[in-house]
């Protein structure tokens, strides 16, 4: 099983400020049609997740363009260029090449300092 | 409007049996995947099963296999997830979600095994 393994765990940014979270993979995720099949999602307190970003970095409608997905083969990247209070939940990387299973990160918590 | 609504969750003995559905609307069900993802009380996400546009391919996680049936019914926009042998571990919120991307996702339901 691919193992997706996110850091920090836990990400206290200041408003305005950026924030960064990186996610690895334990195998690549090319697949053989030459897609990254390399999700990201945002879980904000009580809600359900949401997809941000999907093929590393395809922003879905309604995601503000602070929001950036980046990253090839193993390593991967979130990055908010300037934090604002709606973005505090816990984010997400979840790869869909290498399946079944398909995997999850342990979740990233950005709160507000 | 794409739409996912859980429902048939609650609290059940462990042992016991509890089937949760998942209505679609607002898209053309029969063209997707379908997946179910659970999150334990304060925990991730974690991938439950996946099934195909016709039902053919099924994908279960190893800690549900033989115990849960991931089905649908394309006439109905209609996903299901039949849960049997039950155990306390698998309390959890279930979501089910649109494509093996999860582009879309129900506000969830939540089942609570405990005796």
């Amino acid at each position: 099983d691919v193992v997706m393994t996110q850091s920090p765990l836990s990400l206290p940014v200041t408003l305005g400020q950026p924030a960064s979270i990186s996610c690895r993979s334990s195998q690549s995720l090319v697949y053989s049609d030459g897609n990254t099949y390399l999700n990201w999602f945002q879980q904000r307190p009580g809600q359900s997740p949401r997809r941000l970003f999907y093929n590393v970095s395809n922003r879905d409608s309604g995601v503000p363009d602070r929001f950036s997905g980046s990253g090839s083969g193993t390593d991967f990247t979130l990055k908010i260029s300037r934090v604002e209070a709606e973005d505090v939940g816990v984010y997400y990387c979840m790869q869909g090449t290498h399946w079944p299973p398909w995997t999850f990160g342990q979740g990233t918590k950005v709160e507000i300092k | 409007e794409v739409q996912l609504v859980e429902s048939g969750g609650g609290l059940v003995q462990p042992g016991g049996s509890l089937r949760l559905s998942c209505a679609a609307s607002g898209f053309t069900f029969s063209n997707y995947w379908m997946i179910w993802v659970r999150q334990a009380p304060g925990k991730g996400l974690e991938w439950v099963a996946n099934i195909n546009q016709d039902g053919s391919e099924k994908y279960y996680v190893d800690s549900v296999k033989g115990r849960f049936t991931i089905s649908r019914d394309n006439t109905k926009n209609s996903l299901y997830l039949q849960m049997t042998s039950l155990r306390a571990e698998d309390t959890a919120v279930y979501y089910c979600a649109r494509g093996r991307d999860c582009g879309y996702w129900g506000q969830g339901n939540l089942v609570t095994v405990s005796s």
